[in-house]
């Protein structure tokens, strides 16, 4: 079984510019999280996704916006990009609400230069 | 105060010694309880889940305290593999937020 698909591996945007992260979540999960861990520092949970809405979001700004699609995949959007958005931005995916155990992607390594 | 509150310290241990890690919750209403382990720059992955009674896996054990809101990890005869941060997680069900706190890296040395 395939496991949690994150793309692209790694991104190199200039200041200003648009980032998008596309994650496709494990067969038969229905909830998509977003986290940002920045270098050295621990995950800081960005978004939740169920059944196509956003359930849960974290202390971030607008500029940091997603998506899920009919097919429980899901895109993470960054506008406006500044230096201190490089990241390795992990997406994770569980059945249904938490509590339930949720797998890691391999993460997108977004630098901003 | 952090939701979720990790010694990050290093723990620098040799070989074969037995290490223990404590992890502090503040929200009450918490639910579950995990333990990950991340490898540098690698993702987390699941290392055990914590239930109320405490629970094993092989040289691991982890114990859950309600009253005192904090989680355990015990690892025994610790081996170089290891050598990891070890992450604990709390989940408010229904929140949609898994809570992470900042990890507490081992380093197990021959």
């Amino acid at each position: 079984e395939a496991g949690v698909t994150q793309s692209p591996t790694h991104l190199i945007k200039t200041r200003g510019q648009q980032a998008t992260l596309r994650c496709s979540p494990i067969s038969g999960h229905t909830s998509v999280y977003w986290y940002q861990q920045a270098l050295g520092l621990g995950l800081q949970f960005l978004l939740w996704y169920d059944e196509g809405e956003e359930r849960n979001r974290g202390n971030f700004p607008p500029r940091f916006s997603g998506r899920q699609f009919p097919n429980y995949s899901s895109e993470l959007n960054v506008n406006a990009l500044e230096l201190e958005d490089s990241a390795l931005y992990l997406c994770a995916s569980s059945r249904g609400t938490p509590g339930n155990t949720i797998y890691f992607g391999e993460g997108s390594w977004l630098t901003v230069v | 105060r952090k939701e979720v509150e990790q010694d990050p310290g290093p723990f620098n241990v040799p070989e074969g010694a037995t290490v223990a890690f404590n992890c502090t919750y503040s929200n009450s209403a918490s639910q579950s309880f995990f333990w990950y382990r991340q490898d540098c720059r690698k993702e987390p992955k699941l290392l055990m889940s914590v239930y109320s009674s405490g629970n094993e896996d092989g040289r691991f054990t982890a114990q859950l305290n309600r009253a005192s809101q904090y989680i355990s990890l015990l690892i025994r005869d610790s081996k170089l593999s290891d050598s990891a941060t070890y992450l604990c997680v709390v989940d408010v069900t229904n929140a949609g937020k898994s809570t992470f706190g900042d990890g507490t890296t081992l380093t197990v040395k021959p």
